[in-house]
């Protein structure tokens, strides 16, 4: 059970728009902690997609954008391409636990 | 090239102790916190705990204390993860995750993996 709250699966055609939801609690997300989100591509070990809640690594497209609000987070990626389909994790820190959190993920399938 | 490079797979019996290494290259090695997390089958990732490559000193996450123990050789930069007390629950890949010392908020640049196998 991951303490960070993600919608399993997520799915868009090409060209679409999709968002990915992580839901925390008062001791990570809500206690102001940064979010920062993962692409999983099948076989690879993560890549960091979006770090401080909203900003994007050299070379990660625009397409992919990110807010937080609250106890929540949200990723969105417009523009759907095929090679977008990975599984994507969110990740904060936790004062209850004194350390990393992370999402269960969520898999986006491109149809 | 900036990497992270994990030892090879490993398979264990339950009860014993396994040790996987990760040898940074390409930057400063006292720059940043070495991390390990690892991720199970179908799961989510799971934070294990971090090292600080100048001091060595280390901080576990709770549900590892007494279990794992994080340590670094600088004079091969290199950094080691011992997990006792394997149970099957335990299989997973593990990696090994750099963050800079002056925020260690994100985890940008990752190991390539080591899968450990825990069966008797």
């Amino acid at each position: 059970q991951s303490v960070l709250t993600q919608p399993p699966s997520v799915s868009g055609a090409p060209g679409q728009r999709v968002t990915i939801s992580c839901t925390g609690s008062s001791s990570n997300i809500g206690a102001g902690y940064e979010v920062h989100w993962y692409q999983q591509l099948p076989g690879t070990a993560p890549k960091l997609l979006i770090y401080g809640n909203i900003h994007r690594p050299s070379g990660v497209p625009d397409r992919f954008s990110a807010s937080k609000s609250g106890t929540s987070a949200s990723l969105a990626i417009t523009g759907l391409q095929a090679e977008d389909e990975a599984d994507y994790y969110c990740q904060s820190y936790d004062n209850s636990l004194s350390g990393s959190v992370f999402g269960g993920g969520t898999k986006l399938t491109v149809l | 090239q900036v990497q992270l490079v994990q030892s090879g797979a490993e398979l264990k019996e339950p009860g014993a102790s396994v040790k996987v290494s990760c040898k940074p290259s390409g930057y400063i090695f006292t720059g940043y916190y070495m991390h390990w997390v690892r991720q199970a089958p179908g799961q989510g990732p799971e934070w294990l705990g971090r090292i600080n490559p100048n001091s060595g000193a280390t901080n576990y996450a709770q549900k590892f204390r007494g279990r794992v123990t994080m340590t670094r050789d600088t004079s091969i930069t290199t950094e080691y993860m011992e997990l006792s007390s394997l149970r099957s629950d335990d299989t997973a890949v593990y990696y090994c995750a750099r963050s800079e010392l002056r925020h260690d908020r994100w985890f940008d640049l990752w190991g390539q993996g080591t899968l450990v196998t825990v069966s008797s």
